[in-house]
C-alpha cells in the first residue's frame, strides 16, 4: 500500500521560502506510471493544484505559482519536494502531496489516487 | 485555465435519500474528469475517474456519468459516512482545476 507523508516547518515568516518534503513509502517514487503533485487548501477553501514533477525530473507548475515554486526529487530517498518563494499570509493552507497516475491509454496524468494527510503550513511574522 | 463549477453548493439529506451533485466544465473536457470525496481534516479521497470509472474499494452506491461539459455524481442510497464535501477536478488541462466543492450534509 503506497503512503505519502509531507514533512517540514509548519511556520514560514513572509517574504521567506516555504519548503516541504514528501516521502513516499510502499512503491518505487521511480515508476514510470506516476507523476508526484503538491495541492494546497487554505482553511474552509477549495483545492489548488501547485504543480508535479515526474522522476525524469521534468516539471509542470500552476502558471498562478509558477514564477514563485520549485519541485524536486530524490529518487535515492524515495522523496519529491516543495519550495514556494516570497510566500505571504495568502500561501497559509494546508499542503498535500499526492501521487498523480496515468490511465492505460491515455499519456498524461489522469487523477490523484493516494494524498498524504496533509501538513498545515502558517505564514505569519 | 478551465473553469469547473459545482451545483449545489450544499444540500441536507437523509440516510437512504439518492443524492446527485452536478459538475460543469467552461470549455469540453471530454471524459477527463474525477470526483473525490473529502471529510473535515483529512485528505481527498479518490472515488471516480473518467467520469464514470469506480476507483477500487468505492462502494457500489457511487456513481458517475457524463461527459463534454456535464457530469453528474450520484449516490444511490446515503449512508452516513457519506456526509462530506464532495469535489470534481478536471485533468484534461494543465493546470488541473477542481471544483468549489459541494458539502453533504444530514438534515
Amino acid at each position: 500500500q503506497v503512503q505519502l507523508q509531507e514533512s517540514g516547518p509548519g511556520l514560514v515568516k513572509p517574504s521567506q521560502t516555504l519548503s516541504l518534503t514528501c516521502t513516499v513509502s510502499g512503491g518505487s517514487i521511480s515508476s514510470g506510471s506516476y507523476y508526484w503533485s503538491w495541492i494546497r487548501q487554505p482553511a474552509g477553501k477549495g483545492l489548488e493544484w501547485i504543480g508535479r514533477i515526474y522522476t525524469s525530473g521534468s516539471t509542470n507548475y500552476n502558471p498562478s505559482l509558477k514564477s514563485r515554486v520549485t519541485i524536486s526529487v530524490d529518487t535515492s530517498k524515495n522523496q519529491f519536494s516543495l519550495k514556494l518563494s516570497s510566500v505571504t499570509a495568502a500561501d497559509t493552507a494546508v499542503y498535500y502531496c499526492a501521487r498523480d497516475s496515468i490511465l492505460t491509454g491515455y499519456p498524461d496524468p489522469y487523477y490523484f489516487d493516494y494524498w498524504g494527510q496533509g501538513t498545515l503550513v502558517t505564514v505569519s511574522s | 485555465d478551465i473553469q469547473m463549477t459545482q451545483s449545489p453548493s450544499s444540500l441536507s439529506a437523509s440516510v437512504g435519500d439518492r443524492v446527485t451533485i452536478t459538475c460543469r466544465a467552461s470549455q469540453s473536457i471530454s471524459s477527463y474528469l474525477n470526483w473525490y470525496q473529502q471529510k473535515p481534516g483529512k485528505a481527498p479521497k479518490l472515488l471516480i475517474y473518467a467520469a464514470s470509472s469506480l476507483q477500487s474499494g468505492v462502494p457500489s452506491r457511487f456513481s458517475g456519468s457524463g461527459s463534454g461539459t456535464d457530469f453528474t455524481l450520484t449516490i444511490s442510497s446515503l449512508q452516513p459516512e457519506d456526509f462530506a464535501t464532495y469535489y470534481c477536478q478536471q485533468s484534461y488541462s494543465t493546470p488541473g482545476t477542481f471544483g468549489p466543492g459541494t458539502k453533504v450534509d444530514i438534515k
